[in-house]
C-alpha cells in the first residue's frame, strides 16, 4: 500500500540557517510527489510537485526538492529560512487514478529570530 | 487562480445533530475530495467525487457521507455527529482524473462538536 513518512514531527531552525525536511514514500510505479505548506489556521498550498524529468524540482517561496528513487525520498530544502516560512509541511504521494493523494503526517517548523 | 470555498471556517455543533460542510469550486474541476486533519495524523481522505453523482469512500468514510448534484459543489454530511468528529475538515478540487496536477485546498472548517 502507498505511505508518505515524514521522520520528524518538530523542527526548530534560526532565521537565516538552512533547512531540510525529509520525506519517505512507499509506492510501486513511478510517483507523483507534492509538498504543501500550512501556515496557521489556514488551507494547504501547493510548494512544488515532482511528475518526471529532472530529479530536482524548484518550487515556490525558494523552495526546493530533490526526487532520489533509489532512497524512495524526496525531501525539502531551502538554503537560507525567514521567519514566514514556520508552517506545518507536508508531503504527499499520488495514488493511482482519480487524483487522490496521500499525505504525511506533517512537520512542524519553528524559525527562531 | 482556482478558488475552493468552504463555506464556514467555524462551528460548534451538538452531538447527534445532523451537520452539513459545504465546498464549492469555480473552476469547473473534475475532482473534489474531503479530507479531515487531525494532530499527528496528517490529512486523511474521507471521500472523493470524480464526477457528478459520483462519489468513493476513500479511508475514513464511517460516519459520514458526501453529496454532489452539481460540479461545482461538494458537501460532506455528518449523519450523527459525534465528539471523535471534532476536527479541521479540508475540502480540495483537482483537475483531471489520470495524471496528478495537485490539489487546490479550501480554507478549511474547524468543526467542534460537544
Amino acid at each position: 500500500a502507498q505511505s508518505v513518512t515524514q521522520p520528524d514531527i518538530h523542527i526548530t531552525v534560526s532565521e537565516g540557517a538552512s533547512l531540510e525536511l525529509r520525506c519517505n514514500y512507499s509506492y510501486g510505479a513511478t510517483p507523483y510527489l507534492f509538498w504543501y505548506v500550512q501556515s496557521p489556521g489556514q488551507g494547504l498550498q501547493l510548494l512544488l510537485k515532482y511528475f518526471s524529468g529532472d530529479t530536482l524540482v524548484q518550487g515556490i517561496k525558494g523552495f526546493e526538492a530533490e526526487f532520489k528513487r533509489s532512497q524512495s525520498s524526496f525531501n525539502l530544502r531551502k538554503p537560507s529560512v525567514h521567519w514566514s516560512d514556520a508552517a506545518e509541511y507536508f508531503c504527499a504521494v499520488g495514488a493511482g487514478g482519480y487524483n487522490k493523494l496521500i499525505f504525511g503526517a506533517g512537520t512542524r517548523l519553528a524559525v527562531h529570530p | 487562480d482556482v478558488k475552493v470555498t468552504q463555506s464556514s471556517r467555524y462551528l460548534v455543533k451538538r452531538t447527534g445533530e445532523k451537520v452539513f460542510l459545504e465546498c464549492v469550486q469555480d473552476m469547473d474541476h473534475e475532482n473534489m475530495f474531503w479530507y479531515r486533519q487531525d494532530p499527528g495524523l496528517g490529512l486523511r481522505l474521507i471521500y472523493f467525487s470524480y464526477d457528478v453523482k459520483m462519489k468513493e469512500k476513500g479511508d475514513i468514510p464511517e460516519g459520514y457521507s458526501v453529496s454532489r448534484e452539481k460540479k461545482e459543489r461538494f458537501s460532506l454530511i455528518l449523519e450523527s455527529a459525534s465528539t471523535n468528529q471534532t476536527s479541521m475538515y479540508l475540502c480540495a478540487s483537482s483537475l483531471t482524473t489520470g495524471t496528478n496536477y495537485g490539489y487546490t485546498f479550501g480554507s478549511g472548517t474547524r468543526l467542534t462538536v460537544v
